[in-house]
């Protein structure tokens, strides 16, 4: 059974950078595709982005500018950084396991998710 | 366009069935997934692929797409399955990930 946890501060000042690291057991980093998905108080769900098996990167248009996620094969964690963060990015970041296969696609194990909230 | 449009809210008595719509141009390529979500929890998977269940979900639910539409059908739904249920899917290029707006589900 693969397990994710999330870990990184819960309060992160407006300008700042935003960081958070996902521990993943019962599955390795080095193969399937581990994303960051986050979800603003009161609304729905938004793919950040992900990082693959063979650490090649993929992110949502409208944070490509912002975001990097890299990951450590040592730990079998990957991080997320998004830089110059205002309250819009006030949310529950989640980490999650995004397998493909052709046409099919599936963030099939998720994090239980960690409260960020951008405040001075 | 590339987003993916639920109903907001959707209702059902104990016991009967109900469909839950997700609508994109993007779902005429690639197959949605849906999840369900709790108050407090995470996601969780509840049907990917054409109608794929991952282990321990019920046979009750049941997914299906025609065009740019797929749905989620739960077949005698119980109390338990009262829930926000989340689509997601590809966009148009199929590079990036989208979610549907979400539809939260009462049972009556």
């Amino acid at each position: 059974q693969v397990q994710l946890q999330e870990s990184g501060p819960g309060l992160v000042n407006p300008s700042e950078t935003l960081s958070l690291s996902c521990t993943v057991s019962g599955g390795s980093i080095t193969s399937d595709y581990w994303s960051w998905i986050r979800q603003t108080p009161g609304s729905g769900l938004e793919w950040i982005g992900y990082i693959s098996y063979s650490g090649r990167t993929n992110y949502h248009p409208s944070l490509k500018s912002r975001v990097t996620i890299s990951a450590d094969t040592s730990k079998n964690q990957f991080s997320l950084n998004l830089n110059s963060v205002t309250a819009a990015d006030t949310a529950v970041y989640y980490c999650a396991r995004l397998t493909i296969v052709g046409a099919t696609s599936a963030f099939d194990y998720w994090g239980q998710g960690t409260l960020v909230t951008v405040s001075s | 366009s590339s987003d993916l449009t639920q109903d907001p809210a959707v209702s059902v008595a104990l016991g009967q069935t109900v469909r839950i719509t997700c609508q994109g141009d993007s779902l005429r390529s690639y197959y949605a997934t849906w999840y369900q979500q709790k108050p407090g929890r995470a996601p969780l998977l509840v049907i990917y692929d054409k109608n794929n269940r991952p282990s321990g979900i019920p046979d009750r639910f049941s997914g299906s797409n025609s065009g740019n539409t797929a749905s989620l059908t739960i077949t005698g739904a119980q109390a338990e399955d009262e829930a926000d249920y989340y689509c997601n899917c590809r966009d148009n290029n199929g590079n990036h990930w989208l979610f549907g707006g979400g539809t939260k589900l009462t049972v009556l």
